[in-house]
């Protein structure tokens, strides 16, 4: 059974970079469910925002992003370890969340970390 | 502010039928699947429904799904007490190239 666990720091400063990384369990990140393309998704949820989308990669390395989070996003994957990360530069308290890591395809994100929370404060 | 609408709050006794609507536009629900996702307390979401009315391994068929132009629905039927929880929908948005998700609706079995 697939499992999914975020790991990261806790408390990053303004302007930082946020690192986080997902390991994923249970199978391979570079296996596909039928014929559908698996992406690695990284979502987050603040009170205030809701859940939104950051972006995702597949196992190929092709990356797509949420717009307004494209300049300052970076999704990376790396099969060896069957990790995919997320790198959150020039950090603001807006963006202090929690963030989830997911499996996707076309029948949805089926699963999900147990999320990580991250602080952004000095 | 979401670019999908859904009540910020439904309730029901137990044994009742609840819907939450999910309002959005032609760019996304008009054009595109639905996707439900439940998320109890204190823990991350959970798949519920996938395109539009189709349920994953496990979910209960007291749940279904519909859309209708650019708006859907969640119903639950039987309602219980375990099924007390926040409601999100989401759908890919083809104008903002994203995908986006509703408010949530928080769900309270009285």
């Amino acid at each position: 059974q697939l499992q999914l666990q975020e790991s990261g720091p806790g408390l990053v400063k303004p302007s930082e970079t946020l690192s986080l990384t997902c390991t994923v369990s249970g199978g391979s990140i570079s296996s596909s469910i039928s014929s559908n393309t698996n992406y690695w998704d990284w979502i987050r949820q603040t009170p205030g925002k809701g859940l939104e989308w950051i972006g995702s990669t597949d196992s190929g390395g092709r990356t797509d992003y949420k717009p307004s989070l494209k300049s300052r996003a970076t999704i990376s994957v790396d099969t060896s370890k069957s990790q995919f990360s997320l790198k959150l530069k020039s950090l603001t308290a807006a963006d202090t969340a929690v963030y989830y890591c997911a499996h996707g395809w076309s029948d949805g994100m089926d699963v999900w970390g147990q999320g990580t929370a991250v602080i952004v404060s000095s | 502010q979401s670019v999908l609408t859904q009540p910020p709050s439904a309730s029901g006794t137990p044994g009742q039928r609840v819907t939450i609507s999910c309002s959005g536009n032609t760019s996304n629900i008009g054009n595109n699947y639905v996707y439900w996702y439940q998320q109890l307390p204190g823990t991350a979401p959970k798949l519920l429904m996938y395109k539009i009315d189709r349920r994953p391994s496990g979910v209960p068929d007291r749940f279904s799904g519909s859309k209708s132009g650019t708006s859907a629905s969640l119903a639950i039927s039987g309602l219980r007490s375990e099924d007390e929880a926040d409601y999100y929908c989401a759908v890919w948005d083809d104008r903002l190239t994203t995908w986006v998700f509703g408010g949530g609706t928080k769900l309270t079995v009285l």
